[in-house]
C-alpha cells in the first residue's frame, strides 16, 4: 500500500499570500495518478486538481499541481478567504487507493 | 446533472451488519468506476473500496481495514450501488460518502454524494 504524507500539517497565512502544499508518496505513484482536494467544514470534498496537474471544472486558476514519481505539490498563487480549509492528497494510480492525511490552511 | 444520493446508515451495534445504498443519475452508471470514501468524525479521507464497471470486469478493491468485511456490489438496472458492511466496529463510525471520478473509469473522486453517517455503539 502506498502511504502519502502532506507537509505542513498546518499553515497559517494571510489572505493574498502564497501556500506551498507538499505530498510524498512511499512509492512511486502509477500514471502520476495523484489529485488534491479541498473540504471545507460539514462539506462533501471537492476535487481541485486530477492527474496531478489537470484542474478540475471551475477550479480557478490560481490552483495548481505539479509533481511526479514520489513528490508532488499544490500551489495556491494568491490565498482567497474562501481557500482556508484542509486539502488532501489521494493516490489512485495503485491499488488500494490512498488519501493523505491532510494540510490545514488557517488564516494567520 | 450528476446526482448522487447514499441511503442506509445509522446505528448499529458492534458486530451487526448495514448495507448503504447510492443511487446515481444523470449519467450511464453502468459504464462507470464508482468508490467508497468514509470520514470518521473530526478525521480525514478514508477511501473503502471500489468497483469497476461490469465491461470491466467488474472486479473490486478493498482497503486493507475492510478487506474481507465489506462487500461493493452494483444493480446497473437500478443505477444502485452498495456497499454491505459486516462484522462492525467502532471504528467503522464514519460519513460514507459515493464517489464517481472525473472520468468514467478514473480512480479520482470528482463528483460525491451528501453522505450517510453510520455510528457503531452498544
Amino acid at each position: 500500500e502506498i502511504v502519502l504524507t502532506q507537509s505542513p500539517g498546518t499553515l497559517s497565512l494571510s489572505p493574498g499570500e502564497r501556500a506551498t502544499l507538499s505530498c510524498r508518496a512511499s512509492q512511486s505513484v502509477s500514471s502520476n495518478y495523484l489529485a488534491w482536494y479541498q473540504q471545507k467544514p460539514g462539506q462533501a470534498p471537492r476535487l481541485l486538481i486530477y492527474d496531478a496537474s489537470s484542474r478540475a471544472p471551475g477550479i480557478p486558476d490560481r490552483f495548481s499541481g505539479s509533481g511526479s514519481g514520489t513528490d508532488f505539490t499544490l500551489t495556491i498563487s494568491r490565498l482567497e478567504p474562501e481557500d482556508f480549509a484542509v486539502y488532501y492528497c489521494q493516490q489512485y494510480g495503485n491499488s488500494p487507493f490512498t488519501f493523505g492525511p491532510g494540510t490545514t490552511v488557517d488564516i494567520k | 446533472e450528476v446526482q448522487l444520493v447514499e441511503s442506509g446508515g445509522g446505528l448499529v451495534k458492534p458486530g451487526g451488519s448495514l448495507r448503504l445504498s447510492c443511487t446515481a443519475s444523470g449519467f450511464t452508471s453502468s459504464y462507470a468506476w464508482m468508490s467508497w470514501v468514509r470520514q470518521a468524525p473530526g478525521k480525514g479521507l478514508e477511501w473503502v473500496g471500489r468497483i469497476k464497471s461490469k465491461s470491466d470486469g467488474g472486479t473490486t478493491d478493498y482497503a486493507a481495514p475492510v478487506k474481507g468485511r465489506f462487500t461493493i456490489s452494483r444493480d446497473d438496472s437500478q443505477n444502485t450501488l452498495y456497499l454491505q458492511m459486516n462484522s462492525l466496529k467502532a471504528e467503522d463510525t464514519a460519513v460514507y460518502y459515493c464517489t464517481r471520478g472525473y472520468y468514467s473509469m478514473s480512480g479520482n473522486c470528482y463528483y460525491w454524494g451528501q453522505g450517510t453517517l453510520v455510528t457503531v455503539s452498544s
